[in-house]
């Protein structure tokens, strides 16, 4: 079956440093990625979405100048957390729809800035 | 490790039937379960959850009560309509709140 690959799946960082984290559909093409949040005992929230070839579109209350976001190929989606401090620390997830409309998850990326 | 099973999809129904969609989890402790809807060029969105055992989630008409004797979470609603197709998700949280596992989606198509 379709494979979406996260990476790293864990990030420990300083403050002030930038973290990117790759998501790669591995084995079909992604037009659309979508990249999530998930806060401590909470649901995943969504962030926004990326589509290939022109911008990204952010879900209200995200910043889009610290999550920046590139859909650099049909299987490559980057999320770049830049100048990153402690309340950023969550868990990333990304997911990738196939043509034939099911959606696929990455393993997410645990990011922890100090 | 954690998984959650639910059933294949696609699910068709004609409007107004009875939707039911299994689910069943593995995990240790007690998770917090959850239900995520995908409608079509769209992302994942939160449609209910339950956080302990016996709790009811529910939304939108759809609901799902947490069982942990059966390790189960089915999503159910008494009259599904057009605008419910979509791709229906279960997950869990584990009770560290760092592991979150989906189930594979299933489909539910609904003919007018």
């Amino acid at each position: 079956g379709a494979v979406v690959s996260q990476h790293p799946s864990r990030v420990i960082c300083k403050s002030g440093t930038s973290v990117k984290i790759e998501c790669r559909s591995l084995d079909f093409q992604a037009t659309t990625m979508f990249w999530y949040r998930q806060f401590p005992k909470q649901s995943l929230m969504l962030m926004a979405t990326s589509n290939e070839g022109s911008k990204a579109t952010y879900e209200q209350g995200v910043e889009k100048d610290k999550f920046l976001i590139n859909h650099a190929s049909l299987t490559l989606s980057t999320l770049t957390v830049t100048s990153a401090h402690p309340e950023d620390s969550s868990f990333y997830i990304c997911s990738a729809p196939t043509g034939g409309g099911k959606l696929f998850f990455g393993s997410g990326t645990q990011l922890s800035v100090l | 490790g954690n998984s959650v099973t639910q059933m294949e999809g696609p699910v068709t129904l004609s409007e107004e039937a009875f939707l039911t969609i299994n689910c069943t989890y593995t995990a240790t402790g007690y998770p917090s379960l959850f239900w995520y809807v995908q409608y079509p060029g769209e992302g994942l969105q939160l449609l209910l959850k339950a956080t302990k055992a016996d709790d009811k989630g529910s939304n939108k008409g759809f609901e799902a009560t947490y069982r942990k004797e059966t390790t189960s979470f089915h999503l159910e609603k008494g009259s599904v309509q057009v605008s419910d197709s979509a791709v229906y998700f279960c997950a869990l949280i584990n009770n560290a709140g760092n592991m979150l596992t989906f189930g594979g989606g299933t489909r539910l198509m609904v003919k007018p």
